[in-house]
This record gives structure tokens, sequence and C-alpha cells, in this order.
């Protein structure tokens, strides 16, 4: 149980396209998801939470007007990476709170990963 | 602050030894630590946490330890098996309203048969 599903797993664009990807919690509701950046051989860095009905919180650093984030129902958030350059080619990965998990309330469930590369 | 992963640090270990993968978290007032185990090509998995009021959690095979004093968490693997080849991450949370995750730099297992 406790499902977070992306999509797509991976996508090649040209530069100046826009590239949307999809989070989805499977089978419970997620009033908060997380979207992190992962390039190679390096950490998770959280971009924003994803709030559903409200706007996203993004992390310092973080362009919210080229990372756009829906977060329109309790079980799908969306990332948009608008006017897509090299630059932001790494690994997308979102997150939501699993109540099945650990012993706390902040175990995140990650989904696969979404690749996006940028010609 | 967030801590920023440059390099990868490599632990290698024959199948069939323990395991020990150590963390240096952040943040004095984090209080709930996560391992998470990430596969190439893969979103990271949860393998097991541990409070702020513990030292000692034991999984399956797992056992974290956490030395608040010196900020330091560690992730011991028992008798580890070359499907325990990953990258492990320690993640750290505060501000619990948000449950924010801030991930360590990670450490790679490289398991030899």
């Amino acid at each position: 149980g406790a499902v977070v599903s992306q999509h797509p797993s991976w996508v090649i664009c040209k530069s100046g396209t826009s590239v949307k990807i999809e989070c989805r919690s499977l089978d419970f509701q997620a009033t908060t998801m997380f979207w992190y950046r992962q390039f190679p051989k390096q950490s998770l860095m959280l971009m924003a939470t994803s709030n559903e009905g409200s706007k996203a919180t993004y992390e310092q650093g973080v362009e919210k007007d080229k990372f756009l984030i829906n977060h329109a129902s309790l079980t799908l958030s969306t990332l948009t990476v608008t006017s897509a350059h090299p630059e932001d080619s790494s690994f997308y990965i979102c997150s939501a709170n699993n109540p099945l998990l650990g012993s706390g309330a902040n175990v995140l469930t990650f989904g696969a990963g979404s690749r996006l590369t940028v010609l | 602050g967030e801590s920023v992963g440059l390099h990868l640090p490599t632990l290698s270990v024959q199948e069939g030894d323990n395991s020990i993968i150590n963390c240096a978290y952040s943040n004095s007032a984090s209080d709930y630590f996560i391992w998470y185990k990430q596969e190439s090509g893969k979103g990271p998995q949860f393998i097991i946490d541990i409070r702020s009021n513990m030292d000692k959690r034991q999984g399956q095979r797992v056992t974290v330890l956490l030395n608040k004093t010196v900020k330091h968490l560690s992730l011991q693997i028992a008798a580890t098996q070359p499907g325990d080849s990953a990258v492990y991450f320690c993640a750290e949370t505060y501000g619990g309203a948000t449950n924010k995750l801030i991930f360590g730099t990670g450490t790679l297992l490289a398991v030899q048969p």
C-alpha cells in the first residue's frame, strides 16, 4: 500500500519547451507533496512543498515561475518545468507523507522519479 | 541548514560482512531521522527511522544509532548482501508541521561478492 506514482519516468525535450511531470498518490490522500531534484551522484534537494488547494511553498533559490506546481486534488500534484534549458536536466522526484510507514508522521514515500533531459 | 552533496563517499564491503554507514546531520533542533536506500535510477526507499528521544532502534538486519551530542547518525547492516548495494541517505526533519525532510550527502555501498 501507499504507492506514489510518477509520470513520465523519462522525457527528452527541446530547449525552450515546457514539460509537465505528474505525481499521484495511488491509495491514499496527500494534502502535502514534496518535489525534489537530484543531479548525478548528488543528494536530493528539496525544491518545493506542494499544498492541496493552495500555493506551493518554494525553497530558497528555486524559481517559482520556472517550476510551476499545481496540487488540484488530494491525489495529484504536477510540476511543470517552463521554458526548459539544458541546465534543467535532472532527476525529479516527488514524495508524499505515508501514514503507514515508520514510527512518526514524517515518513515520505517517494515516486520512482522522472528523468528530464533537455537538448 | 541544508546539506548539499557534491561527491558520494563509497563504502566497499565483502558479502556477509557487516556494514556501518555514517551520517552527520546539521540541525541540532532536528527531532526525527530516517534512513533511505536508493538504487540506481529509482526513488528512495524507506529503511528505518528513529526519534530524537531514542538512541537505538533495530529492524530486520538493520540498526540505527543516534548520538545527539555530536549530531551523528549511523546505519548498521548485518550480513551485507549484494542486493544491499545502493546509495544510502540519512534525512532529518524539524518544524514538523511542514514535514520537510532534508537529505544528507549519501553514501554508496558497494558489496563485493
